[in-house]
């Protein structure tokens, strides 16, 4: 029943490692998101796709790529991981014809040691 | 520079007094409003949001919000807290004609008994 939901819940690695998020919805949205919440709480947009094709690149560092194999995934591949990468990532959906508001996962909490 | 303004970071209110959270934006036109509500150790819920008609928005758990478009506001209300609103709370907006939903620094509210 979950609408957007997100794997792993919690991650721990260390620097240097490649990692993977994934993010899946089932609401029939056509918009997916990542966002990254820092430690001071503070949301930022990293990328957005629609209908699998990317519309919004904040400025993101290229070890951070997202895919999008369908409209109801998007997940976020982060490589060479460093200590600044540690962070809560949600991902999020919207129909964007309908103005709609984001739906969010519920987190991945990154920490790289 | 356009942004959106959350001027506290935490407010304590005792259970069962009034609350007023303020959000500020400065954009040129009338963006979408929104309110989310983040728990801890969760993702982020829709608490209401404006799009046009209406000054005061009724939301979920008891919030409201009111648009003054004259101050650039639209602050967050509630007659009497619970307990259970003890959270992270976050203004958002997506700027008219843009995609991106972007958040203020959020405001923490702490309930006393």
């Amino acid at each position: 029943d979950t609408a957007v939901s997100q794997t792993p819940k919690y991650l721990v690695t260390q620097m240097g490692n490649d990692k993977s998020i994934k993010c899946e919805q089932n609401l029939g949205h056509d918009t997916m998101y990542w966002y990254k919440q820092d430690s001071k709480k503070f949301l930022k947009i990293m990328f957005s796709y629609n209908n699998k094709e990317l519309i919004i690149n904040e400025t993101v560092p290229n070890r951070f790529s997202p895919k999008s194999p369908d409209k109801a995934h998007l997940n976020l591949h982060i490589n060479s991981l460093e200590l600044g990468d540690s962070a809560v990532y949600f991902c999020a959906s919207v129909d964007r014809d309908r103005n709609s508001p984001l739906h969010f996962g519920n987190g991945t909490r990154l920490t790289v040691t | 520079a356009q942004s959106v303004t959350q001027p506290d970071i935490h407010i304590t209110v005792s259970e069962g007094a009034s609350l007023e959270l303020r959000c500020n934006y400065s954009y040129g036109a009338t963006p979408y409003l929104f309110w989310y509500v983040q728990s801890p150790g969760q993702g982020l819920q829709l608490l209401l949001k404006y799009f046009s008609g209406d000054t005061l928005v009724q939301g979920i758990k008891g919030f409201e919000a009111e648009f003054k478009r004259s101050q650039s506001s639209f602050n967050l209300r509630k007659p009497s807290v619970h307990w259970s609103d003890a959270a992270e709370y976050f203004c958002a907006v997506v700027p008219f004609g843009n995609e991106k939903l972007t958040f203020g620094t959020g405001t923490r509210l702490t309930i006393i008994p």
